[in-house]
């Protein structure tokens, strides 16, 4: 069983619909990383989350610690938001606090 | 604003060969990341670093990896001879110090192996 879980794996949406992307883990992190990956390669952290609720421009991400479960949530989607979203997550027993690293999300928005 | 950088972008090299893949992280930063991604794949953890010391390897991070701080702004990895199955995209991160703090990613090198 993977450390980490996100679903679903793929994702088409037309352009100004509301997705969600979930992300679920079994073990113990300090935070909760959400990355983005482009198509060509590159990884942008969007954000990094250990409690509630966090919001930049269209884009909202929660975590519940207790439950071990946050979603990435975008509004008003756009063709430009297509890429991986990846969560992740720094594993408090290890002494460099390395990330664990969720499949990925290919996110598909259609015009 | 800081961002972390790497060199090449992408490299191409014959089996058996030594390549040294070049991270530049951001200056304030403590702690220094290898990750790598096969193609298809998710992304994988291969080696952290602190205060000029390994701090974690994964079972990837063999004999044939190594890394270092040649100077106070570069790190770097070596692959003393490469397989055909190194072929990936490895990516450098940095940090500051802290627990769990935001990881910074640089663009990432494509390692082609011939």
């Amino acid at each position: 069983k993977n450390e980490v879980e996100q679903s679903p794996q793929n994702l088409t949406a037309q352009e100004g619909e509301f997705i969600t992307i979930n992300c679920s883990y079994s073990v113990g992190i300090s935070a909760l990383h959400w990355l983005q990956q482009h198509p060509g390669g590159g990884i942008v952290s969007l954000f990094m989350l250990s409690s509630g609720k966090k919001k930049h421009g269209r884009l909202i991400a929660t975590i519940n610690i207790q439950e071990k479960h946050s979603s990435l949530h975008i509004t008003a989607s756009h063709p430009r938001d297509s890429a991986v979203y990846i969560c992740a997550g720094p594993i408090l027993e290890t002494s460099g606090s390395r990330l664990t690293f969720g499949e990925g999300t290919q996110l598909t928005v259609n015009p | 604003e800081p961002e972390v950088t790497q060199t090449p972008s992408h490299q191409v090299t014959q089996m058996g060969q030594e390549v040294i893949l070049r991270c530049v992280p951001i200056s304030n930063h403590l702690y220094f990341y290898w990750y790598r991604q096969i193609l298809g794949q998710k992304v994988e953890f291969l080696v952290s670093f602190y205060n000029n010391e390994i701090s974690e390897k994964s079972e990837i991070f063999d004999d044939q990896f190594s890394v270092e701080r040649p100077d106070g702004s570069n790190f770097t990895l070596k692959i003393r001879s490469t397989k055909l199955e190194d072929s990936a995209m490895y990516f450098c991160a940095s940090r500051l110090a802290g627990v769990g703090g935001t990881q910074y990613f640089g663009p990432g090198t494509r390692l082609t192996v011939l």
